[in-house]
């Protein structure tokens, strides 16, 4: 099973920042954080990773609060072609990536 | 373009036929996975090699059988497939195993009639 919770949906106008939260309270100190986006029908493509401090990159930035239970993904302008299913992933030993249901995110005009 | 590529892109087979789906990374990578994405599920975990090993085999049905022949190219070998085998199938590659990315191909959408 997956071990980070996201809302099923979330709405964002263009142009605005697309806040996703994730919340995953029982990650252990040497997982990392991973961030896949899907649009329809397509294959996940790699947005982000981080274990401790916030990361950014041309994508997006990835904010991982002090204790490690919660992250939140910000895309800085997002557009129409933003709109896809985000998954968060905590990457368990081993490597594996475990993808739960993700974030349906709706990019509006 | 995430340096993966997969073929056929879509595929329509009968439960007795015998297919097979192609995936070729050119990201020098070692490790090549396979996943299946079904109609509103997550994507599961098929199989996993590691320098043209198979490490991993997730309960898969021996109906699916995969060939690693080098460390870019990764095929998936089906036959008599049944209708709930359809899906997106998906290809991913790393440098590692461990904690290391995973770069996903666009996926073979498979239907079985």
């Amino acid at each position: 099973d997956a071990k980070t919770t996201q809302p099923t949906s979330m709405d964002c106008a263009e142009g605005r920042a697309a806040n996703l939260p994730c919340n995953h309270s029982t990650i252990s100190g040497n997982e990392y954080v991973y961030w896949y986006r899907q649009i329809h029908s397509q294959g996940p493509q790699y947005i982000i990773h981080g274990l401790k401090n916030n990361e950014t990159n041309e994508m997006a930035s990835l904010i991982i609060t002090e204790d490690r239970k919660s992250s939140t993904l910000i895309l800085p302008h997002a557009t129409l072609r933003d709109t896809a299913v985000y998954y968060c992933i905590v990457r368990v030993a081993g490597g594996k990536l475990i993808f739960g249901q993700g974030t349906e995110l709706s990019v509006k005009p | 373009e995430t340096g993966v590529t997969q073929t056929p892109r879509h595929l329509v087979m009968g439960m007795t036929n015998k297919k097979s789906l192609k995936c070729e990374q050119h990201l020098g990578h070692n490790a090549m996975y396979w996943y299946k994405q079904s109609a509103k599920k997550p994507l599961e975990l098929m199989f996993v090699y590691s320098l043209e090993e198979r490490v991993e085999n997730n309960s898969v049905p021996s109906r699916f059988s995969p060939e690693c022949p080098n460390s870019s190219h990764l095929f998936l070998h089906l036959h008599t497939l049944q209708p709930e085998d359809s899906a997106l199938y998906l290809c991913a590659s790393s440098q590692g195993t461990v904690e290391q990315t995973q770069y996903f191909g666009p996926g073979t959408r498979l239907l079985v009639l």
